[in-house]
């Protein structure tokens, strides 16, 4: 079952603009993972945040985690078009299994 | 990071037959996952495959529906039998990366179409 909800579903912005995602989610995690997915092909994973970790900094992506409030922010600087894509929030289980349950995605649009 | 292919990348079917969808991996790994992503949405877990055993299903998804097999350490296969409509999606399979993290590296998915 999908765990986590992301808004907004859709943002458009401009080239050069910043791109704020977020997502929530409901039991307890380990870690919680970002992914990008350009039309409809394989996820490609941006940046992993530990549950001991409030912030984390990869290039132009900053990502908050708050456990208090179970919700996270993926925080795109200077956007290109490039970056247009799908964005997806994962949680990952306290246990061993390596099971990763996926947010419902933020559709980017990036217009040049 | 581990290269994965999928094969074959699309295909269209036809009510009432089976497709199996390949998945290699550039290095042996116990855990494989297989996900499924409906049109606009995202994705749902439908088993694990491990080398040597039978695979474990998310609550759902049946062996008899989704039969996957799992002969070595680089190479899974997943079936989607008796399609209809409603199976049209992208089948992703996935692989975890470092040990202590589950970081998972994807495939670049097929999508199917069933009429």
């Amino acid at each position: 079952s999908q765990q986590g909800e992301e808004d907004p579903q859709a943002l458009s912005i401009q080239e050069g603009e910043n791109a704020t995602m977020n997502c929530s989610y409901k039991t307890s995690i380990n870690n919680l993972q970002w992914y990008r997915q350009n039309s409809g092909r394989g996820l490609v994973h941006l940046i992993l945040i530990r549950s001991n970790e409030r912030e984390k900094h990869s290039g132009r992506l900053r990502v908050t985690l708050d456990t208090s409030k179970k919700s996270s922010s993926l925080l795109i600087t200077a956007s290109r078009a490039a970056d247009t894509a799908s964005y997806f929030c994962a949680t990952g289980r306290m246990d061993s299994s390596y099971k990763l349950i996926f947010g419902s995605g933020t559709r980017l649009l990036v217009r040049p | 990071s581990a290269v994965i292919s999928q094969k074959p990348s699309r295909d269209i079917c036809q009510r009432g037959t089976s497709l199996t969808i390949q998945c290699q991996v550039d290095s042996q790994v116990t855990m494989m996952f297989w996900y499924r992503q409906q049109p606009g949405q995202s994705l749902t877990l439908i088993a694990t495959a491990n080398q040597g055993s039978e695979a474990t299903y998310e609550s759902g998804f049946v062996i008899d529906k989704f039969p996957i097999s799992r002969p070595n350490l680089t190479f899974s296969t997943l079936t989607v039998s008796n399609m209809s409509p409603e199976d049209s999606s992208i089948y992703l399979c996935s692989v975890p990366g470092r040990v202590r993290d589950n970081e998972q590296f994807f495939g670049p998915g097929t999508r199917l179409t069933v009429l």
